[in-house]
């Protein structure tokens, strides 16, 4: 059993659309980091959300952690060719140095 | 400087042979990770370095053999390899400014290929 599920596993959609990806759990967690990576290149932080209900905005991304900060997700706002790549939700392992990732959401923007 | 650099981009060694894949950063970090990654999947999870020192391996087979020569530099050390070893590994970093938060930074990492 995967501690965090990222939903849904693939998108492709057209440039100009709306997407929601979300990150869920059935744990409490601290904090939760999404990362971004494109094709051939390593994972890019893009954000961490700390407080229970919090939003965050990164230009055309809105990132919301749940209430009971167990869920999050991630909404892009008139995605362009530039968002594909794999999302990943990722959360501090609680007394290691581990950081421990979701399932991972492929995102295909086509212009 | 704010990013981890990872040499070579791409390898391609025989089963008998030994290779090593090389990471820096110059961000002061105290924790660096080995990470494998397939094809469509999340990163796993290899070694952790913290303080220099080797915390965690992930029951990694000994045909990968992690170092750590000083706070900037991890080495991985590729000997022995399976085809199946073929992957995506990426090096990344970590301030560890305490376990809250344990934010990464990544390097672009080294496609390996074994033949």
């Amino acid at each position: 059993t995967q501690l965090l599920e990222q939903s849904p596993q693939f998108l492709s959609i057209q440039e100009g659309e709306n997407l929601t990806v979300y990150c869920n759990s059935s744990s409490v967690f601290s904090s939760l980091q999404w990362y971004r990576q494109e094709p051939g290149e390593g994972p890019v932080l893009l954000v961490t959300v700390v407080t229970g209900g919090e939003v965050k905005k990164l230009k055309r991304l809105t990132f919301q952690f749940g209430d009971a900060r167990k869920d999050s997700s991630l909404h892009i706002t008139a995605a362009q060719p530039g968002d594909t790549g794999l999302y990943l939700c990722a959360v501090a392992s609680y007394n290691t140095d581990k950081l421990i990732f979701g399932t991972g959401t492929r995102l295909q923007v086509f212009p | 400087d704010t990013e981890v650099t990872q040499t070579p981009k791409h390898l391609v060694m025989g089963m008998t042979n030994k290779k090593s894949l090389k990471c820096e950063q110059h961000m002061g970090h105290r924790a660096m990770y080995w990470y494998k990654q397939k094809a469509k999947k999340p990163p796993e999870l290899m070694f952790v370095y913290s303080y220099e020192k080797l915390s965690i391996n992930e029951s990694v087979p000994s045909r990968f053999s992690p170092e750590c020569p000083n706070s900037s530099l991890l080495n991985l050390h590729l000997h022995a390899l399976q085809p199946e070893d073929s992957a995506l590994y990426l090096c990344a970093s970590s301030p560890l400014t305490g376990r809250l938060y344990n934010e990464q930074f990544f390097g672009p990492g080294t496609r390996l290929t074994v033949l």
